[in-house]
C-alpha cells in the first residue's frame, strides 16, 4: 500500500529558479529515499537520508527530513530544464523486509 | 556498477498468452528483488518480494497465480504475467537489492518493461 504523500502533485518553473518538493509518510521508518523518473524510463536514485539525519546534500540537491512530523522536502537549487521529471519519496520502513514505499510523485517541468 | 537489467524493455502480446519478463544484476549478487507495477501518471506499486531459493512474498492485492515471481538465482528474477488481459497492462519494474554488501540500503533499479496486452 502507498503511504506516501507528495505535494505538490505538479510544480512548473523557470529555468533557474529553484523547486521543492514535500513528501509525508505515516509510519516509523529506516530511511527515506529520493527518486527521480524521467518519462516512461526506469527510476534514478537520487539521495537517501537516514532516520537520525535532519537535512543532506548532493550537488543541487539539498534534502531535510523531519521525523517527528513525518516529512521531508527535496530542494532542487538552480534547476535546469534537464531536472524536468516526476520525483518520488521512498521510504523503508523497520523490520529489515527491504521493501520500499513510494510515495505519489511530483511531476516538476522546468521551462527554458 | 549497481546494474540492473530487465528483459524485454516492452513487449505487445494477445490477451489470453503469458508473458515472462527478466530481471538481473549484473555486477553483484541480488539476495532479495522487488517487482513494481506503475501505471500511467501513477507511482510504483509493490507486488512482490522474492529472495533467492524461496518463494516470492505478494502484496495485498496481488494475484499469486496470476504473476507468478521465480529468483532461482542470485542474479536473474522473472516474473511471468500468466493469461494476460488489456488490464494487465502496464510498466513493470523490477529493483535488487544486496542485504551482505555495503550498499545494503539501497535498492537498484531496472529500466522497467512496458506491457501492452492487446
Amino acid at each position: 500500500s502507498q503511504q506516501g504523500e507528495e505535494d505538490p502533485q505538479a510544480l512548473s518553473i523557470q529555468e533557474g529558479e529553484n523547486a521543492t518538493m514535500n513528501c509525508s509518510y505515516k509510519t516509523s521508518i529506516n530511511n527515506l529515499q529520493w527518486y527521480r523518473q524521467n518519462s516512461g524510463r526506469g527510476l534514478v536514485h537520487l539521495i537517501l537520508i537516514r532516520s537520525n539525519e535532519r537535512e543532506k546534500h548532493s550537488g543541487r540537491l539539498r534534502v531535510t527530513l523531519d521525523t517527528s512530523k513525518k516529512s521531508s522536502s527535496l530542494l532542487i537549487t538552480a534547476s535546469r530544464a534537464a531536472d524536468t521529471a516526476s520525483y518520488f519519496c521512498a521510504t523503508d520502513s523497520p523490520g529489515n523486509t527491504g521493501k520500499l514505499i513510494f510515495g505519489q510523485g511530483t511531476t516538476l517541468q522546468v521551462k527554458p | 556498477g549497481a546494474v540492473v537489467s530487465q528483459h524485454p524493455s516492452w513487449v505487445i502480446c494477445k490477451s489470453g498468452t503469458s508473458v515472462k519478463i527478466e530481471c538481473r544484476s549484473l555486477d553483484f549478487q541480488a539476495t532479495t528483488m522487488f517487482w513494481y507495477r506503475q501505471f500511467p501518471k501513477q507511482s510504483l506499486m509493490l507486488m512482490a518480494t522474492s529472495n533467492e531459493g524461496s518463494k516470492a512474498t505478494y502484496e495485498q492485492g496481488v494475484e499469486k497465480d496470476k504473476f507468478l515471481i521465480n529468483h532461482a538465482s542470485l542474479t536473474l528474477s522473472t516474473l511471468t504475467v500468466t493469461s494476460a488481459h488489456p488490464e494487465d497492462s502496464s510498466f513493470y519494474i523490477c529493483s535488487a537489492r544486496d542485504f551482505g554488501g555495503k550498499n545494503y540500503n539501497e535498492q537498484f533499479f531496472g529500466p522497467g518493461t512496458r506491457l501492452t496486452v492487446l
